[in-house]
């Protein structure tokens, strides 16, 4: 079983500030990552898939880059709304989710 | 627009069995697959397995191998997913989501979410 892991646990950002989330594969996935979004009370979002392909209606201050074992998903710009738990999921093979990054007002 | 409705809340009792629905609307149902996720309270999402609307294979979770089953009815485009032998840690939000048709992939509509409640 290929075990996802994302860093940090949670992580403490100023509105317009940049924040990086990192998800690491235990072993590689190739392309087949994506990241979801999820609010409270909520169904997750699609947010990126094929690591680094937003999904329809992303807006552009989300990008995710990598490949391999070593992933990242980068909001350029936090707006109000981006405040929420981030997960990253790999489909290269039984899927699996990494524990996922609390992403807070600081 | 795509849409995923899903049945309402259920509790049942240890051992029990509970069979979730999850209506598909706004596509073509056989052109896609469904996956089942699962969120227990307060924790993160567990991919529970996946089925083909086109053909009905199915790609199971190791973990819940024997105790699920999922299917599809494509006359009335609703998939199903089943599981046994219900435990407390069972307890959890349940989710369907359309996925791609040959085989699990990113989810990219959801369904609301079920409540699954075990406990005697």
């Amino acid at each position: 079983e290929i075990v996802m892991t994302q860093s940090p646990a949670t992580l403490s950002v100023s509105p317009g500030e940049r924040a990086t989330l990192s998800c690491r594969a235990s072993q590689s996935v190739s392309s087949n990552l994506a990241w979801y979004q999820q609010k409270p009370g909520q169904a997750p979002r699609l947010l990126i898939y094929g690591a680094s392909t937003r999904a329809t209606g992303i807006p552009a201050r989300f990008s995710g880059s990598g490949s391999g074992t070593e992933f990242t998903l980068t909001i350029s710009s936090l707006q109000s709304e981006d405040f929420a738990v981030y997960y990253c999921q790999q489909y290269n093979n039984w899927p699996q989710f990494g524990g996922g990054t609390k992403v807070e007002i600081k | 627009q795509v849409q995923l409705v899903q049945s309402g809340a259920e509790v049942k009792k240890p051992g029990a069995s509970v069979k979730v629905s999850c209506k598909a609307s706004g596509y073509t149902f056989t052109s896609y697959g469904i996956s089942w996720v699962r969120q227990a309270p307060g924790q993160g999402l567990e991919w529970m397995g996946w089925i083909s609307a086109y053909n009905g294979n199915t790609n199971y979770a190791q973990k819940l191998q024997g105790r699920v089953t999922m299917t599809t009815d494509t006359s009335t485009s609703t998939a199903y997913m089943e599981l046994r032998s219900l435990r407390s840690d069972d307890t959890a939000v349940y989710y369907c989501a359309r996925d791609s048709i040959a085989a699990a992939g990113p989810d990219d509509y959801w369904g609301q979410g079920t409540l699954v409640t075990v406990s005697s």
